[in-house]
């Protein structure tokens, strides 16, 4: 069984802060894992996948990095703004199924 | 922009009734799956339909619940008699399937709330 961990669950930081979102997960057998980011009252935004030969991932000012022997993903967030805001989720698709497994996110505010 | 089209958003009920929610993806994407988050837990997997068969429905909780994807398009989750516990938001994902990266993308969901 697959279990994915998302620490902290709030995290408040002030604008233009470099910031850390952390996740785990107990089954290594992965084929990918995703960063999605949801806003209120919306749906689930994909911001980066990594697939499990690949180290990292960057987009823009976000980098995602994977280290699938140990279990962890990181979520780097570079000059923090306010509109960064939202949940930051993680999820995992294991090796051999279609489905994602998802931790219960970090809620972010960037404070101007 | 996610191309999964869901309604209705909201829906209000009593306990008892029947509530039946619809998902529509983009066309061309074979994969197509349901998710639902109660209050306070994660995000957690129902189904998964390729077409319209159901490939995976290991996470469908008990047999109120009935999901169908006719003709391999749109798709609907029926809750008869929904109970209170089904309260929640169910969200619906496609991706294209084999080949691809296999990025999930994801309908804005509709939160159920039964009463």
């Amino acid at each position: 069984k697959q279990e994915v961990t998302q620490i902290p669950a709030a995290l408040s930081v002030p604008e233009g802060e470099n910031l850390v979102l952390n996740c785990s997960f107990t089954d290594s057998a992965i084929y990918n894992l995703q960063w999605f980011r949801q806003d209120p009252g919306k749906g689930l935004t994909s911001l980066l996948l990594i697939q499990s030969s690949q180290r990292e991932q960057t987009s823009g000012r976000l980098n995602a990095s994977l280290d699938k022997s140990s279990g962890r993903s990181t979520l780097y967030i570079a000059a923090s703004q306010p509109g960064d805001s939202a949940t930051y989720l993680c999820a995992v698709r294991k090796t051999g199924a279609n489905n994602l497994f998802f931790g219960t996110g970090t809620r972010l505010t960037v404070i101007p | 922009e996610a191309g999964v089209t869901q309604f209705p958003s909201h829906s209000v009920i009593e306990k008892g009734q029947t509530v039946t929610l619809r998902c529509d993806p983009i066309s061309g994407h074979d994969n197509l799956y349901w998710y639902r988050r109660v209050m306070g837990k994660e995000i957690k997997f129902l189904l998964h339909f390729v077409k319209e068969s159901k490939q995976d429905e290991s996470g469908m909780p008990n047999n109120r619940f009935l999901a169908e994807r006719t003709g391999g398009t749109y798709s609907t989750l029926k809750v008869q008699p929904a109970e209170l516990e089904d309260s929640g938001v169910y969200f619906c994902a496609r991706d294209r399937g084999r080949g691809t990266k296999n990025i999930q993308y994801f309908g804005a969901g509709t939160r159920l709330s039964v009463l």
